[in-house]
C-alpha cells in the first residue's frame, strides 16, 4: 500500500447522505487519482489532479467531487446525485517525471456501502 | 481507443502448479507496462514494470515477459502457492498521458 492511505477501510451511507472518503499520500507524489471498482470489472476512473487546485474529471465524475487544496491529499465526496454509489473505491498517486513516471500506487481502500 | 485484454476471465489451479496469464494491448504510443497483484478487498500491489526496450522482467516467482511487435505480455507464476489467489491486473501506460488504461483482470484461486 506504500505510502497513501484511505480511511476509513468501511462506510456505510443512508440514501440522501453526502459522504466524504479520504486519501492522504506521503510519496511527494503530484499527480493522484480516484478510481471506483466493481465486481467483475475493471478499474474506471472518476477524478485526476496533476497539480494542486487542479483536477479533471474522468470517465464517470457525474455525482462526484473532489478537491485539491494539499499536494498530500485528495478527497473524494460521493453526492446524493450518484445513483448507485456501492462500491470499492481506491486512491492512487504517481510522479509526473523521472523513470517511474506514471507507475501509480495505490492505497487500501475504502469499501462503500449504501444502506 | 485504447484498450488492454486479459485473458483468462479467471483461473483454478493446484498448489504447486504454474500458470500464465495473458494480456494483449492496443495503447499507443506505448510507455510501459505493469502487472499489479490485488488481493480481496485490498489496493493493487505492483508487480513488475517493463519499458518497451525490456522483454522479461522478474520478481520472485513471477516473470513478466513483453512482445512489443505483438502487443502482447503474459505473466507467469511458477510454483503456485495459496497466497498467490488474487486478481492480477494488467496496466498499460501511454507517452504523454498521466491516465493509464487497465484491464479488467483475471482472477486466480489456487487451491491446496
Amino acid at each position: 500500500d506504500g505510502g497513501i492511505t484511505q480511511s476509513p477501510k468501511y462506510l456505510f451511507r443512508k440514501e440522501g447522505q453526502n459522504v466524504t472518503l479520504s486519501c492522504e499520500q506521503n510519496l511527494n507524489h503530484d499527480a493522484m487519482y480516484w478510481y471506483r471498482q466493481d465486481p467483475g470489472q475493471g478499474l474506471r476512473l472518476i477524478y485526476y489532479s496533476q497539480i494542486v487546485n487542479d483536477f479533471q474529471k474522468g470517465d464517470i465524475a457525474e455525482g462526484y467531487s473532489v478537491s485539491r487544496e494539499k499536494k498530500e491529499s485528495f478527497p473524494l465526496t460521493v453526492t446524493s446525485a450518484q445513483k448507485n454509489p456501492t462500491a470499492f473505491y481506491l486512491c492512487a498517486s504517481s510522479a509526473t517525471s523521472g523513470r517511474l513516471n506514471n507507475e501509480q500506487f495505490f492505497g487500501p481502500g475504502t469499501r462503500l456501502t449504501v444502506l | 481507443k485504447n484498450q488492454v485484454e486479459q485473458s483468462p476471465q479467471s483461473l483454478i489451479i493446484l498448489e504447486g502448479k504454474n500458470c500464465t496469464l495473458q494480456c494483449n494491448y492496443t495503447v499507443s504510443p506505448f510507455s510501459n507496462l505493469r502487472w499489479y497483484k490485488q488481493d480481496t478487498g485490498r489496493g493493487p500491489v505492483s508487480l513488475t514494470i517493463m519499458t518497451f526496450s525490456e522483454n522479461t522482467k522478474s520478481n520472485g516467482r513471477y516473470t513478466a515477459t513483453l512482445d512489443a511487435d505483438t502487443k502482447q505480455s503474459s505473466l507467469h507464476i511458477t510454483a503456485s502457492q495459496l497466497s498467490d489467489s488474487a486478481s492480477y491486473i494488467c496496466v498499460v501506460a501511454s507517452g504523454g498521458s498521466y491516465i493509464p488504461t487497465f484491464g479488467r483482470g483475471t482472477s486466480l484461486i489456487v487451491h491446496p
